[in-house]
């Protein structure tokens, strides 16, 4: 039982290249939320999805987009990365919607 | 806006001390409040608090909520470096009160360490 998996761990990107990040839960939670943490910001949702087949807009939305592939699978892709994007993401996931989640072991993402 | 205001945002204590983290809220719809430790990597979670004057205990670890009054504490007796950690304090609410949508505000965190 892995729980949540996020790849990759690590990855630094040029300003305007694109990149997929990956989540996967094998806990057959019904949500799965992504989140960036920057230092003095705290943890901020981006997007989540309460369930298979639908994704909402969190707190910080833009310059990302998700896919809620089926039900163990949710990725977030950032279609031309910014120095702005420079963060630590973190995928959760849980048995409802923002019940007790249970987070991944992040990506530190570096945009120069 | 919704806001989630963390206090303190650090302390330094030695093994043995309790400790008191405060949270506090101002949110329309309010639903729950969460706690979570973050040690190095992903937080984990702790506690969920729907009703006020319950508390809630885990070990050395409890909160309680009071609606009222909109704030939380938590609350770690007999503290051990292994309490080291950021303690994070989130509150779920209803985007709009006619909605179906949830939102999810996380506080700054209050960076707990431990001396030996």
């Amino acid at each position: 039982n892995a729980g949540v998996t996020q790849t990759p761990k690590f990855q630094v990107l040029k300003t305007g290249q694109s990149m997929t990040l990956q989540c996967a839960q094998d806990m057959n939670h019904n949500s799965m939320y992504w989140y960036r943490q920057d230092p003095g910001m705290g943890l901020r949702l981006i997007y989540y999805s309460a369930s298979e087949g639908t994704t909402d807009k969190g707190e910080v939305p833009n310059g990302y987009n998700v896919s809620r592939l089926n039900k163990r699978e949710f990725s977030l892709r950032l279609e031309s990365a910014a120095p702005s994007q420079t963060s630590v993401y973190f995928c959760a996931s849980s048995e409802f919607s923002f019940y007790e989640q249970y987070f991944g072991p992040g990506t530190r993402l570096t945009v120069t | 806006e919704d806001k989630v205001v963390q206090s303190p945002l650090s302390l330094v204590v030695h093994e043995g001390d309790t400790v008191t983290l405060n949270c506090s809220y101002e949110v329309t719809n309010f639903r729950s409040l969460l706690w979570y430790k973050q040690e190095k990597k992903a937080p984990t979670f702790l506690f969920m608090l729907t009703s006020s004057g319950i508390e809630k205990k885990s070990g050395r670890l409890s909160s309680i909520l009071d609606k009222k009054e909109l704030f939380s504490i938590l609350n770690i007796t007999a503290t051990q470096t292994g309490d080291s950690a950021i303690y994070l304090c989130a509150v779920e609410a209803k985007r709009d009160s006619g909605g179906s949508n949830y939102k999810l505000t996380f506080g700054k965190g209050t960076l707990l360490t431990v001396n030996p």
